[in-house]
């Protein structure tokens, strides 16, 4: 299956700046990931899909001005949480989806991002 | 939107009893996945089960699907206490091309 690898796996910031979190397929072309948002002892919520060369698809309710999502490659999605606030403090999580259309979906391991 | 919904969501069993948990749904599927997540890290695919299917094994997971009840469940044989995790159902949305998330069973194994 696909190896997705995710940096940073944390990050503290403070309110106000902005963090980017790299999503990669280290041995799959990717044209499609999938960016969730995690709350503790929640589930995973999907907030957009990225594209690559295109513009990301985002879920209702989701601001595309505050999750800037690139895919410029097919190997790399970043997601940029910009003037981050506490409320923005979540487990992140990329994922790809499996060749040969198994279905399946692909994680990365997800960054922690926590604002003070 | 999250489609899946298990229920119960805490499970705390002893080291080689069965663990089962339930996932329904509330549109149309292809398929029915489920995943397991240990704490802090990403999710990993267990096994999938599609529409025409009623029943799949792997290893020692059985999972069962009814359409018509819209409901799935995943039973873990002779658990160990490695199988501490988070278990999540997934559903296709009817081919969307997007995975929704249940809202997961946290499974407690007691060595």
């Amino acid at each position: 299956g696909a190896v997705v690898s995710q940096h940073p796996s944390w990050v503290i910031c403070k309110s106000g700046t902005s963090v980017k979190i790299e999503c990669r397929s280290l041995d799959f072309q990717a044209t499609t990931m999938f960016w969730y948002r995690q709350f503790p002892k929640q589930s995973l919520m999907l907030m957009a899909t990225s594209n690559e060369g295109s513009k990301a698809t985002y879920e209702q309710g989701v601001e595309k001005d505050k999750f800037l999502i690139n895919h410029a490659s097919l190997t790399l999605s970043t997601l940029t949480v910009t003037s981050a606030h506490p409320e923005d403090s979540s487990f992140y999580i990329c994922s790809v989806w499996g060749g040969r259309n198994t279905g399946e979906l692909f994680f990365g391991e997800g960054s922690r991002l926590t604002v003070l | 939107s999250q489609q899946g919904e298990e229920d119960p969501q805490a499970l705390s069993i002893q080291e080689g009893e069965n663990a089962t948990m339930n996932c329904s749904y509330k549109t149309s599927i292809n398929n029915l996945q489920w995943y397991r997540q240990n704490s802090g890290r990403g999710l990993v695919h267990l096994i999938l089960i599609r529409s025409n299917e009623r029943e799949k094994h792997s290893g020692r997971l059985r999972v069962t699907l009814d359409t018509s009840k819209k409901s799935s469940s995943l039973l873990i044989t002779a658990s160990r206490a490695a199988d501490t995790a988070s278990y999540f159902c997934a559903t296709d949305g009817g081919g969307n091309n997007r995975l929704a998330f249940g809202k997961g069973n946290q499974v407690v194994v007691i060595p």
